[in-house]
């Protein structure tokens, strides 16, 4: 199955720092998602985004799927924005999840 | 409902018992997906559910696992016997089309004392 290796595992920012999540991928997919998850554990879709640049206010995430990853840029980061960030891809069926960064932003 | 419900969102058990977890999903998505996420751990696949093709069980640890799901929406995650290290949330995602865009629900997290 596709493996999936997210950097870094753990980041540390200063209130109004920019960070930029990396994702790569061991084979193609043709799906591929970024999820944050809060405090309480639930999982927000942040992107679905299997190729191209997508953005959201002050999130953005580009794919580069001949290259197998993909990047996710977060500006001028808030408290609220900690939390641990997940890939996730698939190219048959299942996704396969990374093992998250865990992003605390400080105030 | 708008979005994935899942039930319980709290289940405490002990050892030995059988428990089920219940996910209802988005209308009209014919994808559905269990997962489990021990403390700390990331995402680990379990099942996959596609329209009426016969479900991707690669995932489940053991027998002791098994899911059903019945006319194509709502699905019951089984766990029989259950073992201390079957402590875990477990999630589930359904998608419009699979594979495809997934959407979470809640969790269920489940205690075996």
């Amino acid at each position: 199955g596709i493996q999936v290796e997210q950097s870094p595992p753990d980041l540390i920012l200063q209130e109004g720092a920019n960070s930029t999540l990396r994702c790569n991928f061991s084979d193609s997919v043709n799906n591929l998602q970024w999820f944050h998850q809060n405090p309480w554990g639930q999982l927000i879709n942040l992107f679905y985004i299997p190729s191209g640049t997508k953005q959201n206010g002050r999130l953005s995430a580009t794919t580069v799927a001949t290259e197998r990853y993909s990047l996710l840029y977060i500006s001028s980061s808030q408290t609220t924005d900690s939390g641990v960030y997940f890939c996730a891809g698939a190219n048959a069926g299942k996704s396969t999840f990374g093992d998250g960064t865990t992003l605390t932003v400080k105030p | 409902g708008a979005g994935v419900s899942q039930s319980p969102s709290n289940k405490v058990t002990e050892k030995g018992k059988d428990v089920e977890l219940r996910c209802d999903p988005i209308s009209g998505h014919t994808a559905l997906y269990w997962y489990r996420q021990s403390l700390g751990q990331g995402l680990e696949f379990l099942i996959y559910f596609q329209g009426n093709s016969a479900p991707d069980k690669s995932g489940l640890p053991s027998d002791r696992f098994s899911a059903e799901r019945t006319g194509g929406s709502v699905s019951t995650l089984t766990i029989q016997r259950t073992q201390q290290e079957d402590s875990a949330v477990y999630l589930c995602a359904s998608s419009p089309s699979g594979p495809g865009e997934l959407f979470f629900g809640e969790g269920s997290r489940l205690t075996v004392l």
